[in-house]
């Protein structure tokens, strides 16, 4: 069964910081990984997309990467910003039943 | 864009009512789905469906059922609440096939007294 980690679960850095989030899953067989923010008490909102045969995806100040034999994601996000505080998920889209599967989350705080 | 829409975004019940979540989607997208958002639990998939009055069990189905008879609506059905069941539900939806991704609703946050 796919299981999916998320590390840290919980970073604080000062605005401007470069940062990185780690997303591991165990079975590389995968169509696709998706990354999402979410806010608290709101729904998700899609980030990223990263077909399995792409090794990333760019949006703004985001940039996703994706090493499927390794089973890893990462997301860089870029002179990060207060406005940038929420939780962020990844999920991957296997070929075991077709469903998406979630990682726990890393829940981000910009300092201003 | 493709906009999903959970008709409540507070809802508080009681315990043994039924409750009916409600969640539209606007662009003609095969796959529908219900998870349930708990702390430290994260994401769980109650149901979803890829068709007009087709449904599959996901990972909890325990205490819910869904009805598909349109294929922008999918609803989520708990026959009798129960306070277990307060919690996070969101509604996603997604094309058929493999390369495409989900799009979720803003959630409902559901509280059985």
């Amino acid at each position: 069964k796919q299981e999916v980690t998320q590390i840290p679960a919980a970073l604080s850095v000062p605005e401007g910081e470069n940062l990185v989030l780690n997303c591991s899953f165990t079975d590389s067989a995968i169509y696709n990984l998706q990354w999402f923010r979410q806010d608290p008490g709101k729904g998700l909102t899609s980030l990223l997309l990263i077909q399995s045969s792409q090794r990333e995806q760019t949006s703004g100040r985001l940039n996703a990467s994706l090493d499927k034999s390794s089973g890893r994601s990462t997301l860089y996000i870029a002179a990060s910003q207060p406005g940038d505080s929420a939780t962020y998920l990844c999920a991957v889209f296997g070929n075991a039943g077709n469903m998406l599967t979630f990682g726990g989350g890393t829940r981000l705080m910009v300092k201003p | 864009d493709v906009k999903v829409t959970q008709s409540s975004r507070y809802l508080v019940k009681r315990t043994g009512e039924k409750v009916f979540l409600e969640c539209v989607q606007d662009m003609d997208h095969e796959n529908m789905f219900w998870y349930r958002q708990d702390p430290g639990l994260g994401l769980r998939l109650i149901y979803f469906s890829y068709d007009v009055k087709m449904k599959e069990k996901g990972d909890i189905p325990e205490g819910y059922s869904v009805s598909r008879e349109k294929k922008e609506r999918f609803s989520l059905i708990l026959e009798s609440a129960s306070t277990n069941q307060t919690s996070m539900y969101l509604c996603a939806s997604s094309l058929l096939g493999e390369i495409y991704g989900y799009t979720f609703g803003s959630g409902t946050r559901l509280t059985v007294v």
